[in-house]
């Protein structure tokens, strides 16, 4: 499956490194998200784009920025980030987030360690 | 906040028997979604649910929501070796229009042994 990559797979970083997700949907799509997957926990929303306009940030930590220059592709930018920040990053996009339930496409994730 | 609830958090099966996983929400849900993630995988779209009281069929899976709209169910008939993975519900809130907001449910892991 193609529709949604994601770049890079792997990301080891320190704690005091700077580094940014990349995501890219070849879908069509106008929604895309950021989601963060632990061991042992739900998926947990991080953010949203909607037709470029970010309208949800589900209380993330500020050392995570997101920035979507387009409806095709995601970034999330890391900086300072904290060992239990250690996780899988899937990102998703879907037709639109409001006026239906439209189901969402992931990536295959990033899985970043920080030590 | 709303809670999806997911039980059980395992599961092993011989092949040829049969699963269910369930699927309780603290609040009315608008919809449900259900995913599959195979291990070392992504979550993969299998179904969405919207009416109450609705049943579908995809082969050997069939998913159920409830008649409040608060809970679902999928059930795996004969599991097969394919079928291994986590299976995820995933809903939204009923009220709004954030349709894209899921809540998911902290998943049950399948495992099939041949």
């Amino acid at each position: 499956e193609t529709g949604v990559t994601q770049t890079p797979r792997h990301l080891v970083m320190g704690m005091t490194n700077k580094k940014s997700l990349k995501c890219e949907q070849h879908l069509g799509h106008n929604a895309m998200y950021w989601y963060k997957q632990s061991a042992k926990k739900p998926l947990e929303l991080m953010f949203v784009y909607n037709f470029k306009e970010q309208t949800e940030n589900n209380s993330v930590p500020s050392r995570f920025s997101p920035e979507c220059p387009n409806s095709s592709h995601l970034f999330l930018h890391l900086h300072t980030l904290q060992p239990e920040d250690s996780a899988l990053y899937l990102c998703a996009s879907s037709q639109r987030w409001d006026a239906f339930p439209y189901e969402q496409y992931f990536g295959p994730g990033t899985r970043l360690t920080v030590t | 906040g709303q809670q999806v609830m997911q039980i059980p958090q395992y599961q092993h099966v011989q092949e040829g028997e049969d699963f269910t996983t369930y699927c309780n929400s603290s609040t009315t849900l608008s919809n449900i979604q259900w995913y599959k993630q195979r291990p070392g995988g992504h979550p993969v779209f299998l179904i969405q649910l919207v009416k109450s009281g609705e049943v579908k069929k995809q082969k050997r899976l069939t998913f159920q929501f409830g008649e409040a709209k608060k809970n679902s169910s999928l059930h795996i008939t004969a599991t097969q070796t394919t079928d291994v993975g986590t299976y995820f519900c995933a809903g939204t809130n009923a009220g709004g229009t954030s349709y894209g907001k899921l809540t998911f449910g902290q998943g049950t892991i399948l495992t099939v042994h041949p």
